[in-house]
């Protein structure tokens, strides 16, 4: 079946503009993460859906990040007033759900804030 | 919180094992994994390990978990040219969210 998906793969945004980036998770997923990686790093996690559960932030860096999900499908996360420390590749993950310990990976959105 | 450490990176020759290595510092971790990220994709699972196990072994690859220790191993034997990529470690327990290593880059030489 198909696996999780991201678009766009890659964007260029000037500082200081708005982006949003998507993601499809494998369908019936209940559980979805996104995770940063900046160059030569290892994934930062930011935000975790898990079903009609209230999302845990613990890891967006800034109130300029936010992240939606509608019902256990697509979600999307923002990033408001973009700046250059925000160019990363932003990894989206999806799992099966309580007692499901597989993540799979999406390809990632290359993010270049100029 | 969990930290992950890994080396960063290991160069083998074609045919040679290969292994690298982890730790973690939270004892209550319940689940280990081994990811592998090629250049310009996601993270593939290979496998994971559940902390009340001490190996487990899938065709090429063994994962040896050292509980005691913190440490985890993941060893690739008889290492080709396409097991070449970033190799991620990580950790989780019952939060669901792992804490990942910063990658050791696997570099496999003729």
């Amino acid at each position: 079946g198909a696996g999780v998906s991201q678009s766009p793969s890659n964007k260029v945004t000037e500082k200081g503009k708005d982006v949003e980036l998507r993601c499809d998770p494998i369908s019936g997923h209940t559980a979805l993460y996104w995770y940063r990686q900046r160059l030569g790093q290892g994934l930062e996690f930011l935000i975790y859906f898990q079903g009609n559960s209230a999302p845990d932030k613990s890891g967006l860096p800034s109130d300029r990040f936010s992240a939606e999900r509608t019902g256990e499908s697509v979600s999307t996360l923002t990033i408001q007033r973009t700046q250059q420390e925000d160019s990363a590749v932003y990894l989206c993950a999806s799992r099966g759900g309580r007692g499901n310990y597989e993540q799979y990976f999406g390809p990632g959105t290359r993010l270049t804030v100029t | 919180g969990e930290d992950v450490e890994q080396s960063l990176f290991l160069s083998v020759r074609e045919g040679d094992s290969s292994v690298i290595n982890c730790t973690y510092t939270d004892s209550s971790s319940t689940y280990l994994y081994w990811y592998k990220q090629e250049p310009g994709a996601g993270l593939q699972l290979l496998t994971y390990i559940f902390s009340n196990m001490d190996m487990k072994q899938d065709q090429r690859l063994t994962v040896l978990l050292n509980k005691k220790d913190k440490h985890l191993s993941l060893r690739i034997a008889d290492t080709q040219t396409g097991d070449s990529a970033i190799y991620f470690c990580a950790a989780g327990g019952g939060s669901y969210i792992p804490t990942f290593g910063r990658g050791t880059s696997l570099i496999v030489h003729p």
